[in-house]
């Protein structure tokens, strides 16, 4: 069955970058977009940004442009996402999705998150 | 960026009741919406996407209407595991995605 499986808490300091992976299984990686979407503490979704496994091609929230980068690994089914020059702001909780199905802009399946904590 | 402006914030309502959530999209985004429902410390889950299709393996009992830029998510029947926070999602082409503020919905 489709699964996304995450890396583990990361605890960093102002300033500093973190880069969050995401192993998928159950599915051919290529044929299906993978967004990130992150939820600070007690707060909403926030949609951070796409990636096309096929094409490369991204499409990134406007607030995060020039501190994110999004990548996938096609050897190892594995995408991934780095952000950088980390504030106490970016403390959440980062989650990687799967498109529903090819093209589509929606979420059908979620990894378990990653807790990013930025703390001096 | 399209803005997403859910109401209301928190709904209380009791089992059986019927409820509606909205959503308005600061542009028109066609039928590009999806609802998302999510429990603390899980992921979201997928209700309805296209704004009215259902998700396979959801109940029946939830819904979604609209086009343009207003949208509505209804639960027919509130039954227990439905308490948990409804978001919806725009994912109009060409353009970056948002997400509602979220509406929780607890036990009156």
């Amino acid at each position: 069955q489709v699964q996304l499986v995450q890396s583990g808490a990361e605890v960093k300091k102002p300033g500093a970058s973190v880069k969050v992976s995401c192993k998928t299984y159950g599915y051919t990686f290529t044929n299906y977009d993978v967004t990130w979407v992150r939820q600070a503490p007690g707060q909403g979704l926030e949609w951070m940004g796409w990636i096309s496994v096929y094409s490369g091609n991204t499409q990134y929230a406007q607030k995060l442009q020039g501190r994110v980068t999004m990548t996938t690994d096609t050897s190892t089914n594995t995408a991934y996402m780095e952000l950088r020059s980390l504030t106490f702001d970016d403390t959440a909780v980062y989650y990687c999705a799967r498109a529903h199905s090819y093209g589509s802009g929606f979420q059908a399946y979620w990894g378990q998150g990653t807790l990013v904590s930025v703390s001096s | 960026d399209i803005q997403m402006t859910q109401s209301p914030s928190t709904l209380s309502a009791s089992v059986g009741d019927r409820v509606t959530i909205t959503c308005r999209a600061s542009q028109s985004i066609s039928v590009w919406l999806a609802w998302y429902q999510q429990k603390p410390g899980q992921a979201p889950k997928l209700l309805i996407y296209k704004a009215s299709s259902l998700e396979g393996g959801v109940p029946s009992r939830f819904s979604g209407s609209g086009s343009g830029t207003e949208f509505t998510l209804t639960i027919s029947s509130l039954q227990p595991d439905d308490f948990a926070t409804y978001y919806c999602q725009q994912y109009n082409p060409y353009s970056p995605y948002t997400f509602g503020q979220g509406t929780k919905l607890d036990l009156k």
